[in-house]
């Protein structure tokens, strides 16, 4: 059974930092690309950052390019996301998902993330 | 960026009615659209993706249609358990982006 646990959220001021873990189980980790999706309160989904299945290459949106770092350690089945100089409006729960194809040297996106954890909150608050 | 506009952004049915959701894209994505389906306090789950292609254990009464611009997720005939709300996404460039999301309810 696929399962992802994130978990490292909590409140932090404003410029401050957090880094958010995700560990996997039930399939094969090194095999997928992963993606970090957040929520802010009572809004939408946005994309926020994804890496291959390989680490080697990542993706980030406009939103958060140069103040978060998402990486991956394939011996421990984790998935990372260093967030730097945060702001009020990175306030959100924060998911990780698995993208459904299979795809260790590409970030191949085109078939949608078919498992996701449980999600964990950040909160930025003076 | 491709843009997503859903509309309703909320609507109220009757168990046993038919729901249409539908998603705009702000230019082709050929069937490169997942819809899923999130529930309060839940994480989204899954439902459609390449447009039509539903996902395994997604009751069939769940169906998607549309190419290019615009898509359509429709429900033949709601249950309670259908109350949640549901968003469009692009899967054909980055940054993938999501709609704004439908809330269903039940009238």
């Amino acid at each position: 059974e696929v399962q992802l646990l994130e978990s490292g959220g909590g409140l932090v001021q404003p410029g401050g930092s957090l880094r958010l873990s995700c560990a996997a189980s039930g399939f094969t980790f090194s095999n997928y690309a992963m993606t970090w999706v957040r929520q802010a309160p009572g809004k939408g989904l946005e994309w926020v950052s994804a890496i291959t299945g390989s680490g080697a290459s990542t993706f980030y949106a406009d939103s958060v390019k140069g103040r978060f770092t998402i990486s991956r350690d394939n011996s421990k089945n984790t998935l990372y996301v260093q967030m730097n100089s945060l702001r009020v409006e990175d306030t959100a729960v924060y998911y990780c998902a698995k993208d459904l194809a299979p795809c260790s040297s590409a970030y191949c996106y085109e078939k949608g993330h078919d498992y996701w954890g449980q999600g964990t909150l950040v909160t930025v608050s003076s | 960026d491709i843009q997503m506009t859903q509309s309703p952004s909320s609507l109220s049915a009757s168990v046993g009615d038919r729901v249409t959701i539908t998603c705009r894209a702000s230019q082709s994505i050929s069937s490169y659209l997942s819809w899923y389906q999130q529930k309060p306090g839940k994480a989204p789950k899954l439902l459609i993706n390449a447009a039509s292609s539903l996902q395994g254990g997604v009751p069939s009464r769940f169906s998607g249609s549309g190419s290019g611009t615009d898509f359509t997720l429709t429900i033949s005939s709601l249950q309670p358990e259908d109350i949640a709300t549901y968003y469009c996404q692009q899967t054909y460039s980055l940054p993938l982006a999501f709609g704004g999301g439908t809330r269903v309810e039940i009238k």
